[in-house]
Order: structure tokens, then sequence, then C-alpha cells
């Protein structure tokens, strides 16, 4: 079946520094791939989305591109904030089946520091 | 505006006992999901709706129960709870197909069930 493998967190990271990180998935066929984004307390929120290779997400600075050849999504900002620590959750959705189910990585907790 | 609604937000049971979380959404969705988030485990499916009266297994349904009567709510029941079933559960909507089938999934903020 499908599956999502994202690096495990926590994420330290200061103030302005470059993040990254790896999201890889296993799945049949061209299947959606999603980042969502966590908030204490919160709901998941989708930040950002790509539905075929090559293409690129952006939204708040930050940055995702699809990569059929290596199965790849990986998460970037190119200088962090306090604010964006949160859980970051990778996800694909493969089709249009019954319900248009989406599968989750394991999320990956991102720690900023002022 | 409200989105996904989920109620309650905070709830302990003692083992065998039984209760409802309720999920109301206002956009006029037609998809609706639970999920239960484990430390380390991302979020799992545990049961669907592809519209009003229709309900589906996802990945983990056993010992849950659900039911779609009204379009706008989705109920999750534990019939006999079991500490197994501690966790934070999550509720979303989606717009069905025939809109975009790229609509993204909207959540509730989520409740947090403790089973002892």
């Amino acid at each position: 079946g499908d599956s999502v493998t994202q690096m495990e967190g926590p994420v330290t990271l200061s103030e302005e520094a470059f993040l990254t990180i790896n999201c890889t998935y296993t799945a049949t066929g061209y299947p959606s791939l999603f980042w969502y984004v966590q908030y204490p307390g919160e709901g998941l929120q989708l930040l950002l989305k790509a539905t075929k290779a090559d293409d690129k997400g952006s939204n708040k600075g930050f940055e995702a591109t699809y990569r059929k050849e290596t199965t790849s999504f990986h998460l970037e900002k190119g200088s962090v904030q306090v604010s964006d620590s949160a859980v970051y959750f990778c996800a694909l959705r493969n089709g249009g089946g019954a319900g248009n189910m989406l599968t989750f990585g394991g999320g990956t907790r991102l720690m900023v520091k002022p | 505006n409200a989105g996904v609604t989920q109620t309650p937000k905070f709830r302990v049971l003692k083992t065998g006992q039984s209760m409802t979380l309720l999920c109301a959404q206002d956009m006029n969705h037609e998809y609706m999901y639970w999920y239960r988030q484990d430390p380390g485990m991302g979020l799992r499916l545990i049961h669907y709706s592809v519209g009003e009266g229709t309900t589906a297994k996802g990945e983990v349904p056993d010992g849950y129960n659900v039911s779609r009567l009204k379009k706008q709510n989705f109920l999750l029941g534990l019939e006999s709870a079991a500490p197994s079933q501690t966790s934070v559960y999550f509720c979303a909507s989606r717009a069905g197909q025939v809109y975009d089938s790229n609509q993204p999934q909207h959540f509730g903020d989520g409740t947090r069930l403790s089973i002892l």
C-alpha cells in the first residue's frame, strides 16, 4: 500500500536558519502530495501542495518540489522564525478513490529558538 | 468562521465506558473523516463518509462506530472504551470530487481522549 516516510524529529534550529524536512513516499500511479502544519493545540492546516511531477508548491516562505524520480517532496524554508515552531506532516493522496483519503507521514516537530 | 468544530475538546473515561464525539462542519462538504493521532505515527484514518447516510471503514476501524445522519455532522462512537484508544482524535471535511479532486481537507482542533 501507499506510505509516507518523514525524518524523525525534533528538529531544533535557531531563528533565521535554513530548514529542510525530508519526505519520501511509496505509491503506485501519480499521487498528489501535501504538507500540513499543526500548531500547538490546533488541528492540521494545509501548508502547500503539488499535484504532478516537477510542480513546486509554496506558501508563507515554505517550498517543496514534487520529485518523481526520487519519490520525494522535501519541505524547505530559507529563514525560519520562532512562529514556525510546529509539527509538519507530509501526506499523499493517490487517485480519486472512495473518500479521496490521505496517507500521512509520522510528523516532524520543528522547534525554532530565538 | 466556524469551519470544523469538534466537541468535546477533552474527556477522561474509564475502561468500558461509552461516549460519542461530535464533529460539525458548516461548509456544506460532502466528505468527512475521523482520524486518530498517536505519537510518531501521524494520523490514521478510522472511518470516513462520502455523503449523508454513508460510512466506510478506514485503516483502524476496530472498536469504533460512526454515523452520518445529517450532512453537517459526523459522529464517532466508542461503545466500550479501552486504554488503547487513548489518543487525540481529529475530524476533517472536504468538498466532494465533483468540485475539485484536489480540494484540501479542513481539520477541527481535535479531541484529547484519555481512557483509564
